[in-house]
C-alpha cells in the first residue's frame, strides 16, 4: 500500500469547516482513498472514500486533486463531537489486505 | 442494519492466563472477518482475517490464534498472555466477495496484562 503523509494535529474552532490534508504521492492508479476517525477509547468509524472523484456523503465531502497525490477531508460544520484523529489511508480493494492506519491527524474542535 | 458486537469491553488477566475473546456481527450474511491489536498511541495491526467458516489467515505470528465457528462469529485466542498482548483489541467486518470496500470496526476490547 502506499503510504500517506498527514499532519499530526490541527485545531478548528467550533461551527467552521475543518479541512484535514493528506499527502499521497505514491498512490497507485487503481487505489482508493478512505478516511476513518477514532474518538478516544474506541473502534475506528468510516468516513468515506473514494477513487478519483470528489465525494460528499451525510458526515463529510473528500477533495481528491486531479493526479490523485493529495487528498482533503472536509467537515463542513465541526463540532466538539467531531474532536478525534482522523486516519489517511490508500490501499487497493482486496480482502486479504488490511487498512494501514498511521499515526493520522488529532483534530480538536475548540468551543 | 449491521452491527457488530464485541466482549468483554475490559479485560484484566495476569501473564500466563488463557484469553478469549469474542465478535460477533448481525444483518448480515457471509461477510469478512479482521482482528486488529491498537497498542497505546500507536496504529492499528492487523493479526488476522477470515473470509469464511474455519478460514484463518494469520498476518502477524504471534501466541494468539483466532477461530470462526459459524459464519458471523469470530473468536480471538490465547493459552497464555504476555505482557505484550496488552492493547486495544479490535474486531472489524467488511461485506464479503471483491465489491466490498470499507471495514466496519466494533466497540473494542481494552486488554490489560498485569
Amino acid at each position: 500500500d502506499a503510504k500517506t503523509t498527514q499532519p499530526p494535529s490541527m485545531d478548528c474552532a467550533e461551527g467552521r469547516a475543518a479541512n484535514l490534508p493528506c499527502n499521497h504521492s505514491t498512490i497507485s492508479g487503481n487505489e482508493y482513498v478512505y478516511w476513518y476517525r477514532q474518538i478516544h477509547s474506541q473502534g475506528p468509524q468510516y468516513i468515506i472514500h473514494g477513487l478519483k472523484n470528489n465525494e460528499t456523503n451525510e458526515m463529510a465531502s473528500l477533495i481528491i486533486t486531479e493526479d490523485r497525490k493529495s487528498s482533503t477531508l472536509i467537515l463542513p460544520h465541526a463540532t466538539l463531537r467531531d474532536t478525534a484523529v482522523y486516519y489517511c489511508i490508500v490501499r487497493v480493494y482486496n480482502y486479504g489486505q488490511n487498512f494501514v492506519f498511521g499515526p493520522g491527524t488529532r483534530l480538536s474542535v475548540l468551543p | 442494519s449491521q452491527t457488530i458486537h464485541q466482549w468483554p469491553a475490559t479485560l484484566v488477566q495476569p501473564v500466563g492466563s488463557p484469553l478469549s475473546l469474542e465478535c460477533t456481527v448481525e444483518g448480515t450474511s457471509n461477510p469478512n472477518l479482521y482482528w486488529y491489536r491498537q497498542a497505546a498511541g500507536r496504529g492499528l495491526q492487523l493479526l488476522f482475517y477470515s473470509v469464511g467458516i474455519g478460514q484463518i489467515s494469520s498476518e502477524v505470528p504471534q501466541n494468539l490464534s483466532a477461530s470462526r465457528p459459524q459464519d458471523r462469529q469470530f473468536i480471538l485466542s490465547s493459552k497464555k498472555l504476555l505482557l505484550s498482548d496488552s492493547g486495544f483489541y479490535l474486531c472489524a467486518w467488511s461485506r464479503g466477495g471483491r465489491n466490498s470496500y470499507e471495514q466496519y470496526f466494533g466497540p473494542g476490547t481494552r486488554l490489560t496484562v498485569t
